[in-house]
């Protein structure tokens, strides 16, 4: 069966360097996205993404958050000047779209642990 | 298989009528979630149950665990057009790490 992927499955970096989280979503699928979940809260919703652009954000998704679908296969989160409070799980999805992404099942990643230090 | 799987996989009820959809997993865990997608657009979370928990309650919502069981169910009561959403159950791990399942599909009749 088809797998979201991402990498790196855990990532530590120094508070404001530049990270970049990747994911690979199922190849015909054609709406993404991206979640966080901070140690011991609930999942929160990012940035969705649709024919290049995206199509809705959270207010958590401020300038320092960008994402990108550089190559028609990876999907890439990118945090400019990381801070001490972006460390999380990173989640991302994807729907197939065939119905506007209307009560679509979506597909998660296993997750990218980020801690800033 | 998942860690995490909710069945059924879709269900249709007529408006008014109770929509049960249930969760099963593998592993131990901390706790369970419950979230709902409209639309094709991001989650909501809708009610967190702790693992040394057996029932909560959220307004229409009714989320039961059964440890013993490795399962866990969600109760929509009196539903309404509103409610028409794909449901996820998360499970967090042990470990902290967080499996979502792929989720029911609920479609409420008029």
């Amino acid at each position: 069966e088809p797998e979201v992927t991402q990498t790196p499955s855990h990532q530590v970096t120094q508070m404001g360097q530049e990270v970049i989280l990747r994911c690979v979503p199922i190849s015909n699928h054609l709406y993404f996205y991206w979640y966080r979940q901070i140690l011991g809260q609930k999942v929160e919703f990012l940035v969705s993404f649709y024919n290049n652009e995206i199509s809705e954000k959270s207010e958590i998704f401020d300038d320092q958050f960008s994402v990108e679908r550089p190559d028609g296969s990876n999907f890439t989160l990118k945090i400019r000047s990381t801070k001490l409070e972006d460390s999380a799980m990173y989640f991302c999805a994807s729907i197939p779209g065939l119905a506007g992404g209307i009560g679509e099942t979506q597909y998660f990643g296993p997750g990218t642990r980020l801690l800033v230090l | 298989s998942q860690q995490g799987e909710e069945d059924p996989q879709a269900l249709s009820i007529q408006e008014g009528e109770n929509a049960t959809m249930n969760c099963s997993y593998k592993t131990s865990i901390n706790n369970l979630q419950w979230y709902r997608q409209n639309s094709g657009r991001g989650l909501v979370h809708l009610i967190l149950i702790r693992s040394n928990e057996r029932e909560k309650h959220s307004g229409r919502l009714r989320v039961t665990l059964d440890t013993s069981k490795k399962s866990s169910s969600l109760l929509i009561t009196a539903s309404r057009a509103a409610d028409t959403a794909s449901y996820f159950c998360a499970t967090e791990g042990r470990d902290d790490k967080i499996i979502f399942g792929k989720g029911t599909r609920l479609h409420i009749l008029p």
